[in-house]
């Protein structure tokens, strides 16, 4: 069985990175079809996608946060992580990692569907 | 983006009832690449319909989803007391992927 599992620091002050990790058991984070996702969830926008990740390294981000995301993944952990730069109060949000159905070719730009599997969330404030 | 409307915002029914979710997209989403979703506050979300009508695995067959183009409903016959919590749709046609702000289904 597929599990995900998200983990951070549980206060983030304003301005600084909010850094977390997803631990993935039961499946190879390189599976070729498997992507690998952030979405967050916010009292003010709800769910808003972040952005996802192959094993190979491609990465697709939300263009309204693309500029201070940067999404990694570590194969001998089996790990995918996501980085938010200078944060703010409006970053408060429970933070999800997902396994998302997608196609890879290589050369091309991948095609991204459904989230499969979610882990439980993690909620992260941003305060000072 | 294609901005996702659901309705209604909450949803008061009794177990056995039928619950009918809508989901309105602000254009076509390519493909019926509609999505939908279950989550029971502080439990992981659960993927429910994808490609707006195929039941994920393992999802029992009172869950239906239906539509096209710009809009589609989420079908939950005979209500089971497990199944009240707000439910998402999402699109995956068109980047960046959307959620739809979620109806509240309750007792």
């Amino acid at each position: 069985q597929l599990q995900l599992q998200e983990s951070g620091p549980g206060l983030v002050r304003p301005s600084e990175t909010l850094s977390l990790t997803c631990t993935v058991s039961g499946a190879s984070i390189s599976d070729v079809q498997s992507f690998w996702g952030w979405i967050r969830q916010t009292p003010g926008k709800g769910l808003e996608w972040i952005g996802t990740i192959h094993y190979t390294g491609l990465t697709n981000y939300n263009p309204s946060l693309e500029s201070r995301v940067t999404i990694s993944v570590d194969l001998s952990k089996n790990q995918f992580s996501l980085k938010l730069i200078s944060v703010t109060a409006a970053d408060t949000a429970v933070y999800f990692c997902a396994r998302q159905e997608g196609a890879y070719k290589e050369g091309y730009p991948a095609v991204l569907f459904s989230f499969v599997y979610w882990g439980q969330g993690t909620l992260v404030p941003v305060s000072s | 983006e294609i901005v996702l409307t659901q309705s209604p915002g909450t949803l008061s029914l009794s177990p056995g009832e039928r619950a009918t979710l809508s989901c309105r997209a602000s254009q076509n989403v390519t493909v019926d690449y509609v999505a939908w979703y279950q989550h029971i506050r502080g439990q992981a979300p659960r993927l429910l319909i994808y490609g707006a009508s195929n039941r994920a695995t393992g999802i029992p067959d009172r869950f239906s989803g239906s539509g096209s183009g710009t809009d589609f409903t989420l079908t939950i016959n005979r209500l089971e007391p497990e199944d009240f919590a707000v439910f998402y749709c999402q699109q995956y046609g068109d980047s960046p992927l959307t959620f739809g702000g979620g109806t509240k289904v309750e007792i």
